[in-house]
């Protein structure tokens, strides 16, 4: 079975420029999780789709955005880049989210701001 | 919102010690908490999890617990080997949400001295 697979692997962008990342979580599972990974600051919650809605949402700004494909594949937007979105952005996913389920990272997004 | 603290930020001990890191949390309506462990360059992995309900649990060197009325929880690790040298997130979901919006401490980096 493949696990949770995250395109591309790097990304040197801008400030100002928009990015898309891409999450294929594990066939059958149906919600996937969005994190940003910063030196010091740990894994923090950016949002979570499941069936394709956007069913919660952590406290970044709305220049991050995100949306999921009936195929259960996610992407993740952010807009207006500034260097302190620099970040490894990984996403997880489970089989429906619920309560207790283990989640299965990807190796992430290593993202770039110049 | 809940919150996570976690500490220490960074543990050193020597190959056969034991090693402990607390996290406590903000909101007593939590009531499921994972550890995840990320070594270097790779994803992190659920290598053990406590509900509310439980106030201990054990996996051969590794065991976790939860005290909910000091709201914090431990994660115990005995015989340490120089695989266990990585970083340890704790997390704790909020109630009534979904797996999707763990909330994460910022991590320990755990280095095992051989």
């Amino acid at each position: 079975k493949a696990g949770v697979t995250q395109t591309p692997r790097y990304l040197i962008k801008t400030r100002g420029q928009q990015v898309t990342l891409s999450c294929s979580p594990i066939s059958g599972h149906r919600s996937v999780s969005w994190y940003q990974q910063t030196p010091g600051q740990g894994l923090q919650f950016l949002f979570e789709y499941f069936s394709e809605t956007q069913r919660n949402k952590g406290n970044f700004p709305g220049r991050f955005s995100g949306r999921q494909f009936s195929n259960s594949r996610s992407e993740m937007n952010v807009s207006t880049l500034e260097l302190g979105d620099s970040a490894l952005y990984l996403c997880a996913s489970s089989l429906s989210g619920g309560f207790g389920e283990k989640l299965f990272f990807g190796s992430g997004t290593q993202l770039s701001v110049l | 919102g809940e919150n996570v603290e976690q500490h220490p930020s960074t543990l050193s001990v020597q190959e056969g010690d034991s090693a402990v890191i607390k996290c406590t949390y903000s909101d007593s309506a939590s009531n499921y908490f994972p550890w995840y462990k990320q070594e270097l360059g790779k994803r992190p992995q659920l290598i053990i999890d406590i509900r509310s309900n439980v106030g201990e649990k054990k996996d051969q060197r590794i065991a976790v617990t939860l005290n909910k009325t000091a709201k914090h929880f431990s994660l115990h690790i005995t015989e340490t080997q120089p695989e266990d040298s990585a970083v340890y997130f704790c997390a704790a979901s909020i109630f009534g949400g979904s797996q999707g919006n763990l909330i994460f401490g910022k991590g320990t980096k755990l280095s095992v001295k051989p």
